[in-house]
């Protein structure tokens, strides 16, 4: 069975300052990961995948993940935050196929950061 | 996702009632997806559907039904047996292989 733990249910941080958020994760094989972020009442929006190849991935709106197989962790990061990231953020991984697979999501983590 | 319609945004279920929540895509994708949002718990699985006329249930199928009689929609039956209906619920849809899911803005449903 795979899973995805997210340690932490909020993390906190001034703008300007790094983020990082946390994940780890099992599956059987080598991993699809993804990172989503969730505003107030909207669905989930796709950030960043890592499938294969460098294990830093660059994403959308100036977030990238690096990719850590001996620690089994994808942890989201961004060099300066702003006030507007402020949401709700959800790493997920799913077992590789040219097919479809199932995603299974982490329980979320709230970003808050302060002016 | 502008491809992906859920409707209503807001529902609300009286005691004993069947209520059906829709999705519909205009992404041309091939598998479809139903997830229950409660707060800290993240997104767990209902059912999905590969392909039309065919699904399969997910971690937390009782309670619910499906149909995909149409590659573009996956309507969402919340049955009177889904004792706990109250949550956020989130459709999504996904091209295969390695790309992402895409998901609709999602209904939020309660109890009256």
């Amino acid at each position: 069975a795979q899973s995805v733990a997210q340690p932490e249910d909020q993390v906190n941080v001034a703008e300007g300052n790094p983020l990082t958020v946390k994940c780890t994760y099992s599956v059987s094989g080598n991993p699809y990961l993804f990172w989503y972020v969730q505003y107030p009442n909207r669905g989930l929006q796709f950030l960043l995948k890592y499938i294969t190849g460098d294990n830093l991935v660059k994403g959308s709106y100036g977030f990238e993940a690096e990719f850590n197989k001996s620690q089994t962790s994808f942890h989201l990061k961004k060099p300066s935050a702003l006030v507007s990231d402020s949401a709700l953020y959800f790493c997920a991984v799913r077992a590789p196929t040219s097919g479809y697979s199932t995603l299974t999501f982490g329980k979320g983590t709230m970003l808050l950061v302060s002016p | 996702d502008g491809g992906i319609t859920q409707s209503p945004k807001y529902l609300f279920r009286k005691e004993g009632q069947n209520v059906t929540l829709s999705c519909e895509q205009n992404l041309n994708h091939d598998a479809m997806y139903w997830y229950r949002q409660d707060p800290g718990q993240g997104l767990r699985l209902i059912y999905y559907s590969q392909i039309v006329n065919d699904f399969q249930k997910g971690d937390i199928a009782e309670g619910y039904s499906v149909s995909r009689e149409k590659k573009e929609s996956f309507p969402l039956t919340v049955t009177s047996a889904q004792k706990n209906p109250t949550a956020f619920y989130l459709c999504a849809t996904q091209d295969p292989g390695n790309q992402p899911q895409h998901f609709g803005d999602g209904t939020r449903l309660s109890i009256l």
